[in-house]
């Protein structure tokens, strides 16, 4: 059963450092990884959806990157801003059946301080 | 603006009391899903379509119903509203291609008192 661990599950920094939120799967059999913001009371942002034969994609200021034969993946925040400030989730498309299903991690919740 | 629209926003039940929450997409998407999210819990999926028609349970279907008569929509009803369906509700589609990502809507913030 693929299961999606997210560390840590809230991160405080000041603003302008670098960071790293790390996600990691069980099941290497998977279509692709999916990273999502999300605002207090809010939905869910796509930010970047990584395929399993990519290493990597980017966005501005975001970049995320895929081992798929260690299970891990992470989102990288340079120059933190206030704006940040929000949780993150990472979300797996597993590859062993073409239902359509994301498997979601628990989240990492950013605090950029001013 | 193209997207997932999900209606109401908010809604208080009193238990035993049934609902229906809407979502509607206009991408033309195949595969919709339904999800809650609860504190300490992440995102759990509730039921799930791969097109008009086909409808098949995900982890925590119990108390839920879907049907899927149309691209467009795919409404999730409470049959029986209890507290522990309080949770706030996502709907979410995708393109059937394996290597297309999901959108998803706003939420529906459902408190069954």
């Amino acid at each position: 059963k693929q299961e999606v661990t997210q560390i840590p599950a809230a991160l405080s920094v000041p603003e302008g450092e670098n960071l790293v939120l790390n996600c990691s799967f069980t099941d290497s059999a998977i279509y692709n990884l999916q990273w999502f913001r999300q605002d207090p009371g809010k939905g869910l942002t796509s930010l970047l959806l990584i395929q399993s034969s990519q290493r990597e994609q980017t966005s501005g200021r975001l970049n995320a990157s895929l081992d798929k034969s260690s299970g891990r993946s992470t989102l990288y925040i340079a120059a933190s801003q206030p704006g940040d400030s929000a949780t993150y989730l990472c979300a797996v498309r597993p590859g062993s059946s073409n239902t359509g299903k994301l498997i979601f991690g628990q989240g990492t919740t950013l605090q950029v301080k001013p | 603006n193209a997207g997932v629209t999900q209606t109401p926003k908010f809604q208080v039940l009193k238990t035993g009391q049934s609902m229906t929450l809407q979502c509607a997409q206009d991408m033309n998407h195949e595969y919709m899903s339904w999800y809650r999210q609860d504190p300490g819990m992440g995102l759990r999926l509730i039921h799930y379509s791969v097109g008009a028609g086909i409808t098949d349970q995900g982890e925590v279907p119990n108390g839920y119903n879907v049907s899927r008569s149309t691209t467009e929509d795919f409404p999730l009803r409470l049959l029986s509203a209890a507290p522990s369906q309080t949770s706030v509700y996502f709907c979410a589609s995708s393109p059937k291609r394996f290597t297309a990502g999901y959108t998803f809507g706003s939420g529906t913030r459902l408190t069954v008192v």
